[in-house]
């Protein structure tokens, strides 16, 4: 079991810029989460996957943002046109389809907008 | 209103001893989970416990235990025997709805607690 991994972890980039991310789930895992956490609060909901399939996505996920998750493995997510409020950490979680389940978190994509 | 309110922005405990970190709910889903996770300066968020809506008894998950009071609203994490790698932010967290039939999957969380360890 080689956990959540996410890559970049850190990534530095002009107003303006396209940028993405990866994240690689447990390899048993069929739901996929992405967050957001700016500094000082808990992270927030942006979108989930099961499967391949997107099945809700966040307000907080402006038409700047797009996921996929193709063949319902990794997913990326992709920011475009960045700007400065769009920094923070970007987190990636998985788990399983059990009644009871935990998120397993990734260690995260820093992303900071100058 | 806010889902998951978590009233200590700071603790501080001597190593060793017990301390309780303060997490209040809202929510009008009959059924609904609680989660604690741990957040390092490394950032990656680490699940501590799991308390369900219809559990009749106080999760517990080695030196963690969660103080759920249903009537109150409340869920608080008791850790005890303090070490000094218990430094780190805390926070709580709540899956409404149930899993099963396609209800609502996310986490919402509150702001988190910083908890310091002191030597």
């Amino acid at each position: 079991d080689t956990g959540v991994s996410q890559d970049p972890r850190h990534k530095i980039t002009k107003r303006g810029q396209n940028v993405t991310f990866r994240c690689d789930p447990i390899s048993e895992h069929n739901r996929l989460y992405w967050y957001r956490q700016t500094l000082g609060q808990g992270p927030e909901f942006l979108t989930y996957f099961q499967n391949e399939a997107q099945l809700e996505k966040s307000r907080l996920l402006s038409d700047r943002f797009s996921a996929e998750r193709p063949k319902g493995s990794f997913s990326t997510l992709e920011i475009q046109r960045t700007e400065q409020g769009d920094s923070a950490m970007y987190l990636c979680a998985s788990s399983t389809q059990a009644e009871y389940y935990e998120q397993y978190f990734g260690p995260g994509t820093r992303l900071t907008v100058t | 209103a806010q889902k998951i309110t978590q009233t200590q922005p700071g603790m501080f405990v001597q190593e060793k001893e017990a301390v309780t970190l303060d997490c209040t709910y809202d929510t009008s889903d009959p059924s609904y989970g609680l989660f604690w996770y741990k957040q390092p300066s490394s950032g990656e968020m680490i699940f501590l416990i799991y308390q369900g809506s219809y559990d009749q008894q106080n999760a517990t998950e080695g030196r963690y235990s969660l103080n759920f009071q249903k009537a109150r609203k409340s869920a608080n994490l008791v850790i005890s025997a303090s070490q000094l790698g218990d430094s780190a932010m805390y926070f709580c967290a709540m899956r409404e709805g149930r899993v099963l039939g396609g209800s609502n999957y996310k986490l919402t969380f509150g702001k988190g607690t910083l908890l310091t360890v002191n030597p």
